[in-house]
């Protein structure tokens, strides 16, 4: 069955960086994929995303000049390049493909000193 | 505060219909389409329905989506205490240029 599977999440200070990645396996990836978080206790956002040839991106004004999306079609692999981190970015971050319809199981990134 | 607008909690007893609303403007659901997310607790949302397409195999038909307007709603028929859980519209927005989802409604079966 068709899976996607993101890395990368951790603890970082104020002010860091992380790079979350997401695997696709069994499934089509020539989509638009997004990221999409939830902090705790909280509902969903949608973060960014990315159009299937990379030439098109849309971001979250919360986190335009601080995140990068981008995508490796060869690998069939995501990526969110985080910078300049805030205590607000402490969520769960989901990958997920087109209408997300299908989602990764999340990683955790926790911002705090 | 979402830029859709959910009820924050819903509650019926087994084998109710019940209804989920979902509010917002021309640029987002007026003009786009909605999709309906379940999620349990500690796992990843699963799609439901999108009002432009049918269910994803494997969710029941009791499940449905509608959308007049600038709302959408979910339905669910013959409510089973398993669809305890979670449940977001989300649509694009085409004035933020991007996707926009409600603040969720906590579904209870009594």
């Amino acid at each position: 069955e068709g899976q996607l599977v993101e890395s990368g999440g951790g603890l970082v200070q104020p002010g860091g960086s992380l790079r979350l990645s997401c695997a696709a396996s069994g499934i089509s990836f020539n989509y638009w994929m997004s990221w999409v978080r939830q902090a705790p206790g909280k509902g969903l956002e949608w973060v960014a995303n990315i159009k299937p040839d990379g030439s098109e991106k849309h971001y979250v004004d919360s986190v335009k000049g601080r995140f990068t999306i981008s995508r490796d079609n060869a690998k069939n692999s995501l990526y969110l390049q985080m910078n300049s981190l805030r205590a607000e970015d402490t969520a769960v971050y989901y990958c997920a493909r087109h209408t997300f319809d299908v989602w990764g199981q999340g990683t955790m990134v926790t911002v705090s000193s | 505060q979402s830029v859709l607008t959910q009820p924050p909690s819903a509650s019926g007893t087994p084998g109710q219909r019940l209804t989920i609303s979902c509010s917002g403007t021309n640029s987002n659901i007026g003009n786009n389409y909605v999709c309906w997310y379940q999620q349990f607790p500690g796992t990843a949302p699963k799609l439901l329905i999108c009002t432009n397409s049918q269910r994803p195999s494997g969710v029941p038909d009791r499940f449905s989506g509608s959308k007049s307007g600038t709302s959408a709603s979910l339905a669910i028929s013959g409510l089973r205490s398993e669809d305890e859980g979670d449940y977001y519209c989300a649509a694009w927005d085409d004035s933020l240029r991007g996707w926009v989802f409600g603040g969720g409604s906590k579904l209870t079966v009594l």
